[in-house]
């Protein structure tokens, strides 16, 4: 089955900086990579996805890029913002109905005023 | 705007004693699933369903666990015999089926389950 695996686990960042997660996928017929942004206490909260017909996607002040034959995806937070705080969650999956998310390990992500 | 809706949000339960979760999803989503998150990792599929038909149960541990969707709108998630291993958080998401490729999943607040 699919493995995502995510780094950094922890990433503390000033605010105003950027800031980087990675992600790497095993399943070459993954096609949709779902970005999720968790607070304490709650639950993901979908934040930018991109699907496999796209290199790059951006919403503002977050961008996704996707790099199909290194298996490999990224989140892009640029000017962060304290209430960028949160643990970010990168996700990938085959697409058609009946497919899961296969979730990463998290990343809790840190902006110091 | 439209929400998963989960309940209760908080459960504190012995070992051995059985427990439920209730989760109603955002209306019109036909594919529900139910994720445990351990404390400090990613979600984890237990089951998927596609309106009332389970789709995936692969990673549900079936001697203790089960879930229902019975009309194919809300579902329950059942553990019984509950077990200290089983403190987590359970999150419920729905999504729409989308022709040609995956829709987007919406996840409620969850359910943060201590067996003691």
């Amino acid at each position: 089955g699919e493995n995502v695996e995510q780094h950094p686990s922890t990433l503390s960042v000033q605010e105003g900086d950027s800031a980087v997660i990675k992600c790497t996928y095993s399943d070459s017929a993954s096609n949709y990579f779902p970005w999720y942004k968790q607070e304490l206490g709650k639950g993901p909260q979908l934040i930018i996805d991109i699907r496999s017909n796209v290199g790059e996607k951006k919403d503002q002040r977050i961008a996704v890029t996707l790099n199909k034959t290194a298996k490999h995806f990224s989140l892009h937070i640029t000017e962060t913002q304290p209430e960028d705080s949160a643990v970010y969650f990168c996700a990938a999956t085959k697409g058609a109905a009946g497919n899961k998310l296969t979730f990463g390990g998290g990343t809790r992500v840190l902006v110091k005023p | 705007e439209a929400e998963v809706a989960q309940s209760p949000r908080y459960k504190i339960t012995e070992k051995s004693q059985a427990v439920a979760f209730w989760c109603d999803p955002i209306s019109g989503h036909a594919t529900l699933y139910w994720y445990r998150q351990i404390l400090g990792q990613g979600p984890e599929l237990l089951v998927q369903f596609q309106d009332e038909s389970v789709v995936d149960d692969s990673q549900l541990p079936k001697d203790r666990f089960s879930a229902e969707r019975l009309k194919g709108v809300d579902s329950t998630l059942k553990i019984q015999p509950a077990e200290l291993g089983d403190s987590a958080m359970y999150l419920c998401a729905s999504s729409l089926p989308q022709t040609g490729g995956f829709g987007e999943a919406f996840f409620g607040q969850g359910t943060r389950l201590t067996v003691v």
